[in-house]
C-alpha cells in the first residue's frame, strides 16, 4: 500500500540556517504530494503541494520538488526564521491522504 | 472566509461519559475527514465522508466511536462510553472533493481529556 516516511525530529537549527526535511514515499499510480505545517495549538495547514512528477511546490520561502525517480519530496528553505518553528508533515494523496509522522523543527534566535 | 469550525475547543470529561464533537466544513466542500492526533500514534485518519456518505471508516478504533454527517454543513463524532485512552486532539478537515489534487483544510481541533 501507499506510505510516507519522513525524517524523525526534532530538528534544531539556528536562525538563517539552511533547512532540509527528507520525505520519501511508496505509491502506486500518480499521487499528489503535500507538505503541511502545524503551529502550536493549531490545526494543520497546507504549506505547498505538487501534483505530478518534476513539479516544484513553493510557498513562504519553502520549496519541494516531486522526484519520481527517487520517490522523494524533500522540503527545503534557504534561510529559516524563528517563526518557522513548527511541526511539518509530508503527505501523499492517491485515494485517501496518508500523512508522515511529522518532524518537529526548532529554530534558535 | 470562515474555515472549518469545530466545537468545543476543549472538552474534559470523566470515563464512561458520552462525548460529542462537532464540525462544520467549509461551504461547498464535498469531503469531510475526522482525524485523531496523539504523541504516541501521530495523526490517524478515523473516517471520511464524501457527499455526506461514509466512504472509509476503517480507522475508527472500535464500536465506541461513531460518526455521522446528516447534511453537507454538519458532522459529529461521538464516543460512548469514553475511556482515558481516548484523550487526544481530534481534528476535522474538509476538501472540495476526494480527487488526489484536492487540498484538505483543517479545523483548529478539539482537545479531549478523559479522566
Amino acid at each position: 500500500g501507499n506510505s510516507v516516511t519522513q525524517m524523525e525530529g526534532p530538528v534544531t537549527l539556528s536562525e538563517e540556517a539552511f533547512l532540509t526535511i527528507n520525505c520519501t514515499y511508496t505509491a502506486t499510480g500518480y499521487p499528489s504530494l503535500f507538505w503541511y505545517v502545524q503551529y502550536p495549538g493549531e490545526g494543520l495547514q497546507l504549506l505547498l503541494k505538487a501534483t505530478k512528477a518534476d513539479d516544484k511546490g513553493s510557498n513562504k520561502g519553502f520549496e519541494a520538488t516531486y522526484r519520481k525517480e527517487t520517490t522523494s519530496f524533500h522540503l527545503e528553505k534557504g534561510s529559516v526564521q524563528v517563526s518557522d518553528s513548527a511541526v511539518y508533515f509530508c503527505a501523499l494523496r492517491g485515494g485517501k491522504i496518508i500523512f508522515g509522522k511529522g518532524t518537529r523543527l526548532h529554530i534558535l534566535p | 472566509d470562515a474555515g472549518v469550525i469545530q466545537s468545543p475547543r476543549h472538552e474534559v470529561t470523566e470515563m464512561g461519559q458520552e462525548v460529542t464533537l462537532r464540525c462544520k466544513p467549509i461551504s461547498g466542500h464535498n469531503s469531510l475527514f475526522w482525524y485523531r492526533q496523539t504523541m504516541m500514534r501521530g495523526l490517524e485518519l478515523l473516517i471520511y465522508f464524501n457527499n455526506n456518505v461514509p466512504i472509509d471508516d476503517s480507522g475508527m478504533p472500535e464500536d465506541r466511536f461513531s460518526a455521522k454527517m446528516p447534511n453537507a454543513s454538519f458532522s459529529t463524532l461521538k464516543i460512548q462510553p469514553s475511556e482515558p485512552r481516548d484523550s487526544a486532539v481530534y481534528f476535522c478537515a474538509s476538501s472540495l472533493d476526494q480527487t488526489p489534487t484536492d487540498t484538505q483544510y483543517f479545523g483548529p481541533g478539539t482537545r479531549l481529556t478523559v479522566l
